[in-house]
C-alpha cells in the first residue's frame, strides 16, 4: 500500500494560465476525492467521484474547474485561466466502498501558487 | 448545515504536559467524527475516528477523543505530549447520503516548549 499520490506537488503558475493535477488514489479504493484548503482554513469539499462517475460538486468549483477520473483510477484536476484567488493547497483523499468504511485517506497535496 | 468549530485557533503547551483540543459539531444526525493531524506543507493523517457504540476512542500516536451527544463535542487528548505533536489538529464531521464528504473545522495549532 503505497497511499494516495499527487503530482506535482509544487506548481507556480501565472494569472491566466492553465493547470493539471493529478491524484492516485490507494489501488482498491472506489470513492475519490478533492479538497481545497487556503491558509488558515479546514481543507473544503470540491468534487467527489466513485469509481469514473463525478457524483458531487461543490459550488467552490466554478466553470474554470474541472476534474476526470476517466478509467475509476487516477484523477486530474484541472484550472483554466487561473487567478490568484485560485492559489491554495489541493488535497486529494480516497476511500473504500463498504460497510464501516468511511474515512479517507489523503495525499500530500498539490500547492498552487498563481502570481 | 453541518458544521464544526474549533474554538482555539493556537495552543501552545510545554512538552510532557497534558492536552485538550476543543471540537464541536453541528449535524442533524448521528456524526461521524474524525481527527486528523497535518503537519507543516504536508497532507492529513487521520489520528482516531468515532461512529458508534463506546464514546471513548483511542487513536495513534496516544491520542484519545471523548465523543459527547449531550455538548455536540469530540474533544481530542493526550497524557504529555511530545515535541513531534507540533502540528495542525482539524475535527471534521462526516456528512453521509451521497457523497460522504468531510466537513472540517478551521483547524488548531500546537506548539510544544521544551
Amino acid at each position: 500500500d503505497t497511499g494516495v499520490s499527487q503530482d506535482p506537488r509544487h506548481k507556480i503558475t501565472k494569472r491566466g494560465q492553465n493547470v493539471t493535477f493529478r491524484c492516485d488514489p490507494i489501488s482498491e479504493h472506489n470513492r475519490l476525492y478533492w479538497y481545497r484548503q487556503t491558509l488558515g482554513q479546514g481543507p473544503e469539499f470540491l468534487t467527489y467521484f466513485q469509481n469514473e462517475a463525478q457524483l458531487e460538486k461543490s459550488r467552490l468549483l466554478s466553470d474554470r474547474f474541472s476534474a476526470e477520473r476517466p478509467k475509476g483510477s487516477f484523477s486530474t484536476l484541472e484550472i483554466q485561466r487561473t487567478e490568484q484567488g485560485d492559489s491554495a493547497m489541493y488535497l486529494c483523499a480516497s476511500s473504500p466502498t463498504g460497510q464501516g468504511t468511511y474515512e479517507q485517506y489523503f495525499g500530500p497535496g498539490t500547492r498552487l501558487t498563481v502570481t | 448545515a453541518q458544521s464544526v468549530t474549533q474554538p482555539d485557533i493556537h495552543i501552545t503547551v510545554s512538552e510532557g504536559a497534558s492536552l485538550e483540543l476543543r471540537c464541536n459539531y453541528s449535524y442533524g444526525a448521528t456524526p461521524y467524527l474524525f481527527w486528523y493531524v497535518q503537519s507543516p506543507g504536508q497532507g492529513l493523517q487521520l489520528l482516531l475516528k468515532y461512529f458508534s457504540g463506546d464514546t471513548l476512542v483511542q487513536g495513534i500516536k496516544g491520542f484519545e477523543a471523548e465523543f459527547k451527544r449531550s455538548q455536540s463535542s469530540f474533544n481530542l487528548r493526550k497524557p504529555s505530549v511530545h515535541w513531534s505533536d507540533a502540528a495542525e489538529y482539524f475535527c471534521a464531521v462526516g456528512v453521509w447520503g451521497g457523497s460522504e464528504k468531510l466537513v472540517f473545522g478551521k483547524g488548531t495549532k500546537l506548539t510544544v516548549n521544551p
